[in-house]
């Protein structure tokens, strides 16, 4: 079993469209981390959570630390937003555990 | 540059030979952690360093795996007698001490260093 589940796998949205990305843990965390892979390969962390919410541009990440479950939401989606989404946890260990990750692709 | 600098960006090697990966985090940065990407494969943890502490090997797939950090800024990975599944994406990242209930330092990853082992 994975200590980090995500869903779904892979997701094809219409360009505008509200996205949900989610992630559920079975560890205990210090923190959660949203990564985005491009196509290039590069990885960039998009949030780093540990209780709430909070909101970058048209991204939004949300984590409920009682459910053990953290959303990725993405307003008004754009081509440009096609990458895959990564969910990654901290345990109290600083280790880390991934999600296999979201593949988006947002059509024009 | 400001970021988190790995060299090489492509190392291709002969099966058996060792390798040595390298990452500069950015300035400042006291917690680097080393990954890999297969191909078609999800990100796996490897190893963390938080500064000048002794690093938490868990992550490590074999004893050819070790890693070194020096003078808590420029890290070292390095693989023995390289075998083919050892070919992957390897990924550093940084970032500030990180606190534990007080978790405000975000990653900063670099390109990684594609290894291809022949």
């Amino acid at each position: 079993k994975n200590e980090v589940e995500q869903s779904p796998q892979n997701l094809t949205a219409q360009e505008g469209e509200f996205i949900t990305i989610n992630c559920s843990y079975s560890v205990g965390i210090s923190a959660l981390h949203w990564l985005q892979q491009h196509p290039g390969g590069g990885i960039v962390s998009l949030f780093m959570l540990s209780s709430g919410k909070k909101k970058h541009g048209r991204l939004i990440a949300t984590i409920n630390i009682q459910e053990k479950h953290s959303s990725l939401h993405i307003t008004a989606s754009h081509p440009r937003d096609s990458a895959v989404y990564i969910c990654a946890v901290i345990n109290t260990g600083n280790q880390f555990y991934f999600g296999t990750g979201t593949s988006l692709t947002v059509i024009p | 540059g400001a970021g988190v600098s790995q060299s090489p960006s492509n190392k291709v090697t002969e099966k058996g030979k060792d390798v040595e990966l390298r990452c500069d985090p950015i300035s400042g940065h006291t917690a680097l952690y080393w990954y890999r990407q297969s191909l078609g494969q999800g990100l796996e943890f490897l190893i963390y360093f938080q500064g000048n502490s002794a690093p938490d090997k868990s992550g490590l797939p074999s004893d050819r795996f070790s890693a070194e950090r020096t003078g808590g800024s420029v890290s070292t990975l390095t693989i023995q007698r390289t075998q083919q599944e050892d070919s992957a994406v390897y990924l550093c990242a940084s970032s500030l001490e990180p606190r534990l209930g007080n978790y405000n330092s975000p990653l900063h990853f670099g390109n990684g260093t594609r290894l291809t082992v022949t």
